[in-house]
Formats: C-alpha cells, structure tokens, sequence
C-alpha cells in the first residue's frame, strides 16, 4: 500500500517569511495529491491539490509543486501571516476520476507563524 | 445549513463498553469515511462506504465496526475489543458518481473519545 512521509514535523517562521512542507510517497500509481489544514479544535479543509499530468498549481499565497520522477510533492505558502499557524497535511492516493479512493494522510507539520 | 455533523463532541468509554459514535450529513454524498487522529500520526482510515449497505475496512480497522443502512448516516462503533480508543474520530464524505472527479472531503467537526 501507499506509504507518505512528511517533513519536518513542526516549522516555526517569522511573519511575512515563507514555508515549505515537504511529501514523499511510495506508491508510483498515485495520481492525486491534496493537502489539508487544521486549525487548533477544527476541522480539517482542502487548501490545495494537484494531479499527477500537473507539475505545479498555485493559488494567492500557496503553491504546490510535483516531481513525480522522484515521487516527491510540495507546499510552499509566501508572505506567512499569523492565520496561516495551524496543521497541515499531504495526502495522496490512486484515483482514476470515479469510484472509489483511499487518501493516505502523512502525519502532518504544525505551522506557527511567529508575529 | 449543509454540511457533515458529528456527536457527541466528547464521549467516555468504561473498559468493557462498546460506543458508538454519530456522524450525519445532509449533503447527499455516497461515500463516508471514518478517520482516528492521534498525536503526531496524522489521519489513519478505519473504515469507509462507497454506498449505502456497502462498506470496507480501512488501514486500522480492528476492534471497530460500522453500518450504513442510509444515506446520510455512517455511525462507528468502538467495540470492547479496541484497547486503545482514546484518539480524536474524524468522519467524512465526499460526492461520487460515475463520472465527476470530486476529489474533495468534507469533514465533521471531530468526536473525542476518552477512556475512564
């Protein structure tokens, strides 16, 4: 099955720096990869996510980034501002555009983003 | 108001007690999930249904069963046979059809459960 790693763990930043989440999975049939933010005592919500004939996609302040080659996936979020500190998680998984799928989470990075 | 509801917030479990945890969503989506978040382990499946009356074990599925006799309802029972239940249950939902590609999951708000 598939296995995500994610990297680091916690990441501490200066307001106005940026950040950088690092994924690696294991599984070369993944094609879809979303990510997750949880904000302390909520729930967690979709920011972003990109597909395998992508390489990158941005929105506003957030982008992610895909090598597939190295079966590895990023997110980078630039100007940080304090509404940013919450945890965030990569996920990814087979999907072929119907039926059924099976996200595996990695275990998350906590964001504090420092005033 | 749509959206995915779980209850209770907070739920205690005596050693021995089977309980069961609620999750409800009027947002007409065939699939729901069940997720357990620990501490530093991020969101690991337990169970899942594609479709009413139709489910499968996820990643960690022992010591847990579930039943989806509806649409909108996919609740989670923690049997006496699960020795670590305490975690933060996360359930989900997401639309499915033959051909859209609705990737995104909805979650509830959590369900934290706690051993006396």
């Amino acid at each position: 099955g598939e296995n995500v790693e994610q990297h680091p763990s916690t990441l501490s930043v200066q307001e106005g720096d940026s950040a950088v989440i690092k994924c690696t999975y294991s599984d070369s049939a993944s094609n879809y990869f979303p990510w997750y933010k949880q904000e302390l005592g909520k729930r967690p919500q979709l920011i972003i996510d990109i597909r395998s004939n992508v390489g990158e996609k941005k929105d506003q302040r957030i982008a992610v980034t895909l090598n597939k080659t190295a079966k590895h996936f990023s997110l980078h979020i630039t100007e940080t501002q304090p509404e940013d500190s919450a945890v965030y998680f990569c996920a990814a998984t087979a999907y072929s555009g119907a039926g059924s799928y099976q996200l595996t989470f990695g275990k998350g990075t906590k964001l504090s983003v420092i005033p | 108001d749509g959206g995915i509801t779980q209850s209770p917030k907070y739920l205690f479990r005596k050693e021995g007690q089977n309980v069961t945890l609620s999750c409800e969503q009027n947002l007409n989506h065939d699939a729901m999930y069940w997720y357990r978040q620990d501490p530093g382990q991020g969101l690991r499946l337990i169970y899942y249904s594609q479709i009413v009356n139709d489910f499968q074990k996820g990643d960690i599925a022992e010591g847990y069963s579930v039943s989806r006799e509806k649409k909108e309802s996919f609740p989670l029972t923690v049997t006496s046979a699960q020795k670590n239940p305490t975690a933060f249950y996360l359930c989900a939902s997401r639309e499915r059809t033959a051909t859209a590609t609705n990737e995104k999951l909805f979650f509830g708000s959590g369900t934290q459960l706690s051993v006396l």
